[in-house]
């Protein structure tokens, strides 16, 4: 079975600065993807940035971007020019695509709680 | 689309009664799954359809645990004889089976169980 780590359970940032969230997961798979969602207080999640195992490129998405170390099984998560709207809880995910290839289920890390002030 | 829906927004009962929740999930998606989330925890995966057939459920859900997609529209989850340890949030996701591998969710179903 997969598992996910967040070892990070709160963190600050001002506003303007670049923060990084930190995961590391467990897996004996090869073929996989990584996932960091957000939920904001109230609201729903939604997803902020994915990468494949198989890309050895970094994806990033705007402001947010991960550094993926697949040796380590690292995943962590960057944000830059943080904003106050990016205040939420931050999760780290893992999917193991099924066998046909198409979406699974996800398995989430603890999470990280960031602030971001003024 | 105005994305994944639940109904309820919120429940409270009393231990031993049942419960049941929907979730519509966006029209085109032929995933659903279900996730429970205690408080200072991430979501945990139950279960998951593809249009009616459920093709996983979780180990760790109870046999007081029952979920259903007759139609491979809508779902709903049902609790029998809620215990407290079942107060929790109950989110439901969708998406297409497709390259994506995005889940939407939605804004979920908060349990108290008294």
């Amino acid at each position: 079975a997969q598992t996910v780590t967040q070892s990070q359970p709160e963190m600050s940032v001002q506003e303007a600065e670049t923060v990084t969230l930190s995961c590391t997961y467990d897996t004996s798979e090869n073929n996989y993807y990584l996932f960091w969602y957000k939920q904001p207080p109230s609201r729903q999640m939604i997803l902020v940035i994915r990468q494949e195992a198989y890309k050895q490129q970094n994806a990033t998405e705007n402001r947010f971007s991960v550094n993926f170390q697949k040796a380590a099984k690292s995943f962590s998560l960057k944000i830059s020019d943080s904003q106050l709207g990016d205040t939420a809880m931050y999760f780290c995910a893992f999917m193991k695509p099924s066998l046909t290839g198409t979406a699974s289920k996800l398995t989430f890390g603890t999470g990280t709680r960031l602030q971001v002030t003024l | 689309d105005t994305g994944v829906s639940q109904d309820p927004r919120h429940k409270i009962t009393k231990r031993g009664q049942n419960v049941t929740f929907r979730c519509d999930p966006i029209s085109e998606h032929n995933r659903l799954y279900w996730y429970r989330q205690t408080l200072g925890q991430g979501p945990e995966f139950l279960t998951y359809f593809q249009n009616e057939a459920q093709l996983e459920k979780s180990r760790l859900l109870s046999d007081r645990f029952s979920a259903e997609r007759p139609k491979g529209s809508f779902s709903t989850l049902e609790i029998q004889r809620t215990e407290q340890g079942d107060s929790a949030m109950y989110l439901c996701a969708s998406s297409f089976s497709g390259a994506s591998y995005e889940q939407y969710f939605g804004p979920g179903t908060r349990l108290t169980v008294t």
